[in-house]
């Protein structure tokens, strides 16, 4: 079967760096998503990973290991908005997307 | 670029009824749109794909006599719920796909339902 894990929840400290691991195991693989999802909001698109490494955009980077099903995505000098849900969700063979349980990540100051 | 809005934003019905929620994509043609349910806590769970002109295809356990999805253009999808019960209350979510290079969906807002 087709499998995402993805920590339930972490806590972080306000200004601090925090990395929010996925794992994946899938039938077939064409891309990595990060999403973000603020409490009653829908998911809004973080990062986009496909090739090995790591992609940084600002504040945020994501890094895949596509031999060990692996994919991070890293916040740096985090802020209290950045308490939030973060989605993982993986592209299979068949285009479809499979989605993580979130991890939800708590700012503290 | 990429926005896609839904309406309504939150419904409050009476059981027995049906909702219809509509989910644009304003700025771009979507080829795919797709419907989730979020359950207060849990992840997205995908109930249906659907692309402009054909049927929707179903996830598994979803019924589809119940929910209703319509995706007459490339800009608008419909899902209706039929004969709603309090068990149908959620956060329905959903997202269109045709504008990104990667194939990434842009969600809408989302429309709470709650049945009583």
């Amino acid at each position: 079967g087709q499998n995402i894990d993805q920590p339930t929840e972490m806590t972080a400290t306000e200004g601090a760096i925090v990395q929010i691991n996925c794992t994946y195991q899938t039938s077939g693989f064409n891309g990595l998503f990060w999403y973000q999802q603020h409490a009653g909001e829908a998911p809004t698109f973080l990062s986009y990973n496909v090739l090995d490494g790591l992609e940084e955009k600002g504040r945020f980077s994501s890094f895949l290991s596509r031999s060990k099903g692996y994919s991070y995505l890293l916040l740096k000098e985090l802020q209290m908005k950045d308490s939030a849900s973060y989605l993982c969700a993986v592209l299979d063979s068949n285009y479809q997307l499979i989605w993580g349980a979130g991890t939800k990540l708590i700012i503290k100051p | 670029g990429a926005v896609v809005s839904q309406h309504p934003s939150w419904v409050i019905c009476k059981s027995g009824t049906s909702v219809k929620i509509e989910c644009r994509s304003l700025d771009f043609q979507a080829t795919t749109m797709f419907w989730y349910r979020q359950f207060p806590k849990q992840s997205l769970m995908l109930m249906a794909t659907s692309n402009e002109g054909s049927k929707a295809t179903y996830e598994q356990g979803v019924e589809k006599d119940k929910f209703l999805i319509n995706h007459a253009s490339l800009t608008l999808s419909t899902l209706t719920v039929t004969s709603a019960h309090p068990e149908d209350s959620s956060f329905y979510i959903c997202s269109a796909s045709g504008e990104g290079d990667h194939n990434e969906q842009f969600f809408g807002p989302g429309t709470r339902l709650t049945v009583l």
